[in-house]
């Protein structure tokens, strides 16, 4: 089964417009960490944001936070004020406890002018 | 500046060579990552080193071969047993791999073509 799903393959915005991409997880541990990436034309992958299982609130960087519904089992992944910069795939991973670091497949978003 | 470097940024391999790709951080990490990224996929752990001199097999780990001799460096051979290795491939760090907030971070990639 897959540990991280991520249904939307490609997502279009308006610049200045927020967006959500999402992402549910699959894990029955108590302990966990979700994880979002985001990797533009050249290939690097860019921390972005992250929220442990235990947290309260949900985790903000910026113009980046993470929608976290424990109980429906998603973290979404909120863009606020989109830029055109903001253009690449974006990538949810899961780490449940000590074990390895799960992708999902990705979502690519395009900002138009 | 600190981080993660990779190279070389573009490899070409003919058939039943070895190649080894470089992966160093000067971030005073413990933990280092190889992973392989195929066109429309996540990525996939091959193998991970928590120490020097110890590393262990990810989930695709079969045609490949790593070392840490140095607690900068985690080098990736590809070696001609690797049926399909044209790839991207990422290298990353991070303080510690045994604890799920630990953050990883990523080098720039390689991507390597098999002529």
């Amino acid at each position: 089964a897959q540990k991280i799903t991520q249904t939307q393959p490609g997502m279009f915005v308006q610049e200045k417009e927020a967006v959500t991409l999402d992402c549910t997880y699959d894990t029955s541990d108590q302990s966990y960490g979700l994880f979002w990436y985001k990797q533009p034309s050249s290939g690097e992958m860019i921390f972005l944001i992250y929220q442990g299982s235990y947290d309260e609130q949900n985790a903000t960087e910026g113009r980046y936070s993470l929608n976290f519904q424990k109980a429906r089992k998603s973290a979404n992944l909120v863009i606020s004020a989109s830029q055109l910069g903001d253009s690449a795939m974006y990538f949810c991973a899961m780490r449940e406890g000590t074990e390895k670091l799960v992708f999902g497949k990705g979502t690519k978003l395009t900002v138009n002018p | 500046d600190g981080g993660i470097t990779q190279s070389p940024k573009y490899l070409f391999r003919k058939e039943g060579q070895n190649v080894t790709l470089s992966c160093e951080q000067n971030l005073n990490h413990d933990a280092m990552y190889w992973y392989r990224q195929d066109p429309g996929q996540g990525l996939r752990l091959i193998y991970y080193s928590q120490i020097v001199n110890d590393f262990q097999k990810g989930d695709i780990a079969e045609g490949y071969s790593v070392s840490r001799e140095k607690k900068e460096s985690f080098p990736l051979t590809v070696t001609s047993a690797q049926k399909n290795p044209t790839a991207f491939y990422l290298c990353a760090s991070s303080i510690i791999a045994a604890i799920s907030t630990d953050t990883q971070y990523f080098g720039p990639g390689t991507r390597l073509t098999v002529l």
